[in-house]
């Protein structure tokens, strides 16, 4: 079974910039998860979709951040514009089904901003 | 905001030697996982129990939850090199609408020496 595909693994870019992650789930899972991770902190949730719903966006900065999950399979996340506190690993995560089950997660995405 | 909260922030231990990591929580959950995080193999599930179990086994891995207490532990048994990494516990929310939401903790960071 393939798992979570991320992409790019790693970003460098400018403050104000923008930039654009991208996540294929595991095929078959209806839930997609967005994590940021600072370095030497666990993950913190940002964007939650079930199929291409979003059920949870409580701690999205939504001033800068979006997210998107059309046809309810693949996903992009968008900052725009970069801050340097921007800086960390965007994790992407899915399950098979929301509530109490394991999730998946992708390799990361870890950017960098100057 | 993160729930979870590991005890100790880092453990140091020889190969063979067991290692125990705590977690603490606030508010009431539906489930505890625990996940490992290394560079080479990034986020992985190990192990979840659920808020009406107690105890949970799996290889060289025993979880305990006291819902009481809010408290979990995970024990490691007979580490090995390879064990060497961070380890997070990850709190499941209890209610409504939550949809499987998961916050993370600070992590534990275990080294075993060979």
């Amino acid at each position: 079974e393939a798992g979570v595909a991320q992409s790019p693994r790693y970003k460098i870019i400018e403050k104000r910039q923008s930039v654009a992650f991208w996540c294929n789930p595991i095929s078959g899972h209806a839930t997609l998860y967005w994590y940021q991770q600072i370095l030497g902190q666990g993950p913190k949730l940002l964007i939650q979709f079930q199929n291409n719903g979003v059920v949870d966006d409580s701690q999205l900065p939504k001033d800068r951040f979006s997210a998107e999950r059309l046809k309810g399979v693949d996903s992009t996340l968008k900052i725009q514009p970069a801050k340097l506190e921007d800086s960390a690993v965007y994790l992407c995560a899915s399950s098979f089904i929301a509530g109490a089950s394991e999730q998946y997660f992708g390799p990361g995405t870890r950017l960098t901003v100057t | 905001s993160q729930q979870g909260e590991e005890d100790p922030q880092a453990l140091s231990i020889q190969e063979g030697e067991n290692a125990t990591m705590n977690c603490s929580y606030k508010t009431s959950i539906n489930n505890l996982q625990w996940y490992r995080q290394n560079s080479g193999r990034g986020l992985v599930h190990l192990i979840l129990i659920r808020s009406n179990e107690r105890e949970k086994h799996s290889g060289r891995l025993r979880v305990t939850l006291d819902t009481s207490k809010k408290s979990s532990s995970l024990l490691i048994t007979a580490s090995r090199a390879a064990d060497t990494a961070s380890y997070f516990c990850a709190t499941g929310d209890a209610g409504g609408t939550s949809y499987g939401k998961l916050t993370f903790g600070q992590g534990t960071i275990l080294t075993v020496h060979p």
